[in-house]
């Protein structure tokens, strides 16, 4: 069965640091997100994009972030200047035409 | 924005007996609402979803109901199973790109 793909599984980082945060989406898939969780609390949306732009972005996506699609497979999230509340679980995911959005195993970063 | 309120934040049931969550979002165009299943550590995982087209929608020992005059919507399990133990996530999507606000999670506790 097809899934989303994240690396890395965990990284660590100096704050002020920058990061790159990887995902694989199902192949066929149209609708590419990033999402982060907090320690035990829910899962917010950070931003969307399809047709390789931004479709919609939350009040967390600030000029800190970006998103990029490099190729046909890849989507990346970078952080430019992590700060420690950064610190949280990214999850990528993706869905195609019909609205199911299938997430990533997530990549838990720690700002130190 | 989409506004989803979820409760109880935890809930404790013994084996065989029948679970109920309820969320609210506060959306009307909201028209797409999924279940997730987050296991300790572990990506999210759509468990069921529901349209606005249809009031409910059943797999197996799952089901979930949604009521779009009152903007509510519930997941039922019945006949628990200790491996029903997770956090539950419930989200709204309006139409477009599909973004899902989630609500604050639900701690099922299946007790043998």
């Amino acid at each position: 069965e097809p899934e989303v793909t994240q690396t890395p599984s965990h990284q660590v980082t100096q704050m002020g640091q920058e990061v790159i945060l990887r995902c694989v989406p199902i192949s066929n898939h149209l609708y590419f997100y990033w999402y982060r969780q907090i320690l035990g609390q829910k899962v917010e949306f950070l931003v969307s994009f399809y047709n390789n732009e931004i479709s919609e972005k939350s009040e967390i996506f600030d000029d800190q972030f970006s998103v990029e699609r490099p190729d046909g497979s890849n989507f990346t999230l970078k952080i430019r200047s992590t700060k420690l509340e950064d610190s949280a679980m990214y999850f990528c995911a993706s869905s195609g035409s019909g609205a199911e959005a299938f997430f990533g195993q997530g990549t838990r970063l720690t700002v130190v | 924005g989409e506004n989803v309120e979820q409760h109880p934040s935890t809930l404790s049931v013994q084996e065989g007996d029948s679970a109920v969550i309820k969320c609210t979002y506060s959306d009307s165009a909201s028209n797409y609402f999924p279940w997730y299943k987050q296991e300790l550590g572990k990506r999210p995982q759509l468990i069921i979803d529901i349209r606005s087209n249809v009031g409910e929608k059943k797999d197996q020992r799952i089901a979930v109901t949604l009521n779009k005059t009152a903007k509510h919507f519930s997941l039922h399990i019945t006949e628990t199973q200790p491996e029903d133990s997770a956090v539950y996530f419930c989200a709204a999507s309006p139409p477009g790109d599909y973004k899902l606000s989630f609500g604050a999670g639900t701690t099922v506790t299946v007790r043998a």
